[in-house]
């Protein structure tokens, strides 16, 4: 099966301008997750979806983040304005479980964001 | 709250054996969970223990002790391509969702 796809890479863009990141999970999983990992920090949860519902976006680090995930299928994560600070790679994952035990993710490779 | 506590690097040599350690705090516990990340990668799944004891899945083996708060997770016969960061991950739910908490994480050096 395809594993979970993001788009793009790499993006290189000037504080105040706007990114869009996408993410296309394994079909049939429910579950689709964004994190993020800052050079040489921990990987930080930023939002879970379950379908099209976003069931926890506390992780989500202020209103300049927006993620949709419209039908149900590939998630998209805007950053706008970005700032410095956004700089790191977002990570997608997806997941089949239905409850919290043995939720095995399946991550992408990442978006990495550089923000000069 | 959750808080989880690796050492940030650890060296050891090709072909030897290698145990990295995770205590943690978290509300509701549902095991441990594993995963492995090279650098430029994917964090990708290693094992998860729902219950006490020890998991083994050919060289890596990962142990989990709750009246502890305590996991570990050992490399056996390390080879290069080991060298990578390792992440306990302890599943977490709250406000109706569950995901994965990751700590900093451990990076393995194997050296020859």
């Amino acid at each position: 099966e395809a594993g979970v796809t993001q788009f793009p890479s790499h993006s290189v863009i000037e504080k105040g301008q706007t990114v869009t990141l996408r993410c296309d999970p394994i079909s049939g999983h429910d579950n689709l997750y964004w994190y993020r990992r800052v050079m040489g920090k921990e990987i930080k949860f930023l939002l879970h979806f379950v379908k099209e519902s976003k069931q926890d976006e506390s992780g989500m680090p202020n209103n300049r983040f927006l993620a949709e995930r419209t039908g149900g299928t590939y998630s998209t994560l805007k950053v706008q304005p970005a700032e410095l600070e956004d700089s790191g790679v977002y990570f997608c994952a997806s997941s089949q479980a239905r409850s919290p035990g043995a939720n095995v993710l399946t991550f992408g490779a990442g978006s990495r964001l550089t923000v000069l | 709250g959750q808080s989880l506590e690796q050492p940030s690097e650890v060296t050891a040599v090709e072909g030897a054996i290698v145990q990295i350690n995770c205590t943690y705090q978290t509300s509701g516990f549902y095991g441990l969970s594993w995963y492995q990340q090279h650098d430029g990668g994917a964090p990708t799944f290693l094992s998860y223990n729902g219950l006490d004891g020890l998991e083994e899945t050919g060289r890596f083996s990962s142990f989990l002790s709750r009246s502890d708060s305590y996991g570990y997770l050992l490399l056996q016969e390390l080879q290069m391509k080991d060298s990578a960061s390792y992440f306990c991950a302890p599943p977490y739910s709250g406000a109706g969702s569950y995901q994965l908490t990751f700590g900093k994480g451990t990076k393995l050096s194997v050296i020859p």
